[in-house]
């Protein structure tokens, strides 16, 4: 079992739509959570940082952790063609654990 | 003013050469990576350095070799290479350890031949 789970998708969902991408995670030390976008041809850029449980919002994106369930959410509202790319979502614990998933591609149709 | 940049971008070479990539950071990170994305797009950890110091050295060919020659400065130089090396080679850097958000520069695309 991968330490990080993630739906590789492709995902296509039309312009305004709400989009809701997940991940899984299999060990309950990780404490860090975070969610990178990766546009194509480019390096991973920080979307959303997170400790511990709960929720964190950020203009039109909101990050969501249940470390009951261990599970990892990224909403994204009134999704626009530029939110095309690829999601990589990412768990860490305090040690040097650190781990991403596969990534999922999105596709926001004009 | 880039945060994190790498030389070279694209680096085309053949089999049993032995090459390097350069990377530097000006953000004043303690530690920085090395991550290989293959053509899934899976991004696995290399190497990580804090201070200069390897502290993360995952199941990697010992002809992958970091070098730290100063904390702003991470090089990675491959001997050997292989057409199994092809791969987007990117460099990170965090304020603190691997748990702390990164910040990844441009990529260096290594296709071997």
């Amino acid at each position: 079992q991968k330490e990080v789970e993630q739906d590789p998708g492709p995902l296509s969902v039309p312009e305004g739509a709400i989009v809701s991408l997940n991940c899984t995670y299999s060990n309950s030390a990780f404490q860090y959570f975070m969610w990178y976008r990766q546009y194509s041809r480019k390096g991973p850029e920080l979307l959303m940082y997170t400790y511990s449980s709960g929720n964190k919002e950020d203009g039109r994106f909101t990050a969501q952790v249940d470390k009951s369930s261990k599970y990892i959410s990224l909403f994204i509202r009134d999704s626009q063609p530029s939110d095309s790319a690829t999601y990589l979502c990412a768990s860490a614990n305090t040690g040097n654990q650190f781990y991403f998933g596969t990534g999922t591609s999105l596709t926001v149709i004009p | 003013d880039t945060a994190v940049s790498q030389t070279p971008k694209y680096l085309v070479t053949q089999m049993g050469n032995d090459k390097s990539i350069k990377c530097e950071q000006n953000l004043g990170h303690d530690t920085m990576y090395w991550y290989k994305q293959d053509s899934k797009k899976f991004l696995k950890i290399m190497f990580s350095y804090n201070n200069k110091e390897l502290i993360i050295n995952e199941t990697v060919p010992n002809r992958f070799s970091p070098k730290s020659p100063d904390k702003a400065h991470l090089n990675l130089h491959i001997n050997s290479l292989e057409l199994g090396d092809s791969a987007v080679y990117f460099c990170a850097s965090s304020p603190r350890g691997p748990g702390y958000e990164q910040y990844f520069g441009p990529g260096t695309r290594l296709t071997v031949t």
